[in-house]
C-alpha cells in the first residue's frame, strides 16, 4: 500500500544534543509537510517543500531544519534540542496540484532529558 | 487571514448515540474544508473533504459533514457512535493554490459504554 513511514516512531535524545527523524514516501507526491504537535494542541507547520522549493514558516525556529534529498525522503534535523521541542513530529504529503488532502504519517514521538 | 473554529474542546457521548462537532471557519472566497481524525499516539487520517458541489458529503466511518455558506460552518455528524470513534477531530481548510491546512485547535470525543 502507498503511505507515508515514518522512523523512529520513538526518539529519545539529551538536552542539546542533535537529532534527526526521518519520513519516506511512496506516494510519489510532490509536496512533504513537517509538523510539530504538541499535547493537546493543533498540528503546527515548520515547512514544506514543493518539489525542491523549500518554504519555512516565518515563526519556525533556526534550531530546525529540513533536507529533501529526493522525491521519496524527507528529513527534520533539530541541532539543539531543548526541552520545549519534545513533541509529536507529523510527516504529511500531498499531490500539490490545485488543492490536495495531505496524507499523514504515524508520527515520530520526540522526548528530550 | 483564514481561520477555524472548533467551539467544543471535549464531548462526551454514549455510545450509539448520535454526534455532530461543530466548526466555522473564517475564509474570504471558497474554502476547501476537510475533517481529520487522530487517534492517540497516531497520525492524522483523513476522513472526509469539500471541495465544491454537493453540501452534503459522506467519508469513511459512516460520517458525513455539511458545508453551510450562510453560517461558515462546515460539521461533522455520525447517527450512530461507536467505542473505536474516540479520537480528537480536527477541522481545517486550505487555501487555494498555498498547499497549506489551518487547522482548528481540535475536539477530544469521548464514549461512554
Amino acid at each position: 500500500d502507498a503511505m507515508v513511514i515514518q522512523n523512529p516512531r520513538y526518539q529519545v535524545t539529551q538536552f542539546g544534543k542533535p537529532v534527526t527523524l526521518s519520513c519516506s514516501q511512496t506516494l510519489n507526491h510532490n509536496v512533504m509537510y513537517w509538523y510539530q504537535q504538541k499535547s493537546s494542541q493543533a498540528p503546527k507547520l515548520l515547512f514544506h517543500y514543493y518539489d525542491k522549493d523549500f518554504n519555512n514558516e516565518a515563526d519556525t525556529p533556526d534550531n530546525f531544519q529540513s533536507r529533501r534529498p529526493n522525491t521519496s525522503f524527507c528529513f527534520l534535523d533539530i541541532r539543539s534540542p531543548g526541552l520545549g521541542d519534545a513533541a509529536m513530529y507529523l510527516c504529511a504529503t500531498s499531490r500539490g496540484v490545485e488543492v490536495a488532502e495531505q496524507f499523514f504519517g504515524p508520527g515520530t514521538r520526540l522526548t528530550v532529558l | 487571514a483564514q481561520s477555524v473554529t472548533q467551539p467544543d474542546i471535549h464531548i462526551t457521548v454514549s455510545e450509539g448515540a448520535s454526534l455532530e462537532l461543530r466548526c466555522n471557519y473564517s475564509y474570504g472566497a471558497t474554502p476547501y474544508l476537510f475533517w481529520y481524525v487522530q487517534s492517540p499516539g497516531q497520525g492524522l487520517q483523513l476522513l472526509l473533504k469539500y471541495f465544491s458541489g454537493d453540501t452534503l458529503v459522506q467519508g469513511i466511518k459512516g460520517f458525513e459533514a455539511e458545508f453551510k455558506r450562510s453560517q461558515s460552518s462546515f460539521n461533522l455528524r455520525k447517527p450512530s457512535v461507536h467505542w473505536s470513534d474516540a479520537a480528537e477531530y480536527f477541522c481545517a481548510v486550505e487555501d487555494f493554490g498555498n498547499e497549506k491546512l489551518t487547522f482548528g485547535t481540535g475536539t477530544r470525543l469521548t464514549i461512554i459504554p
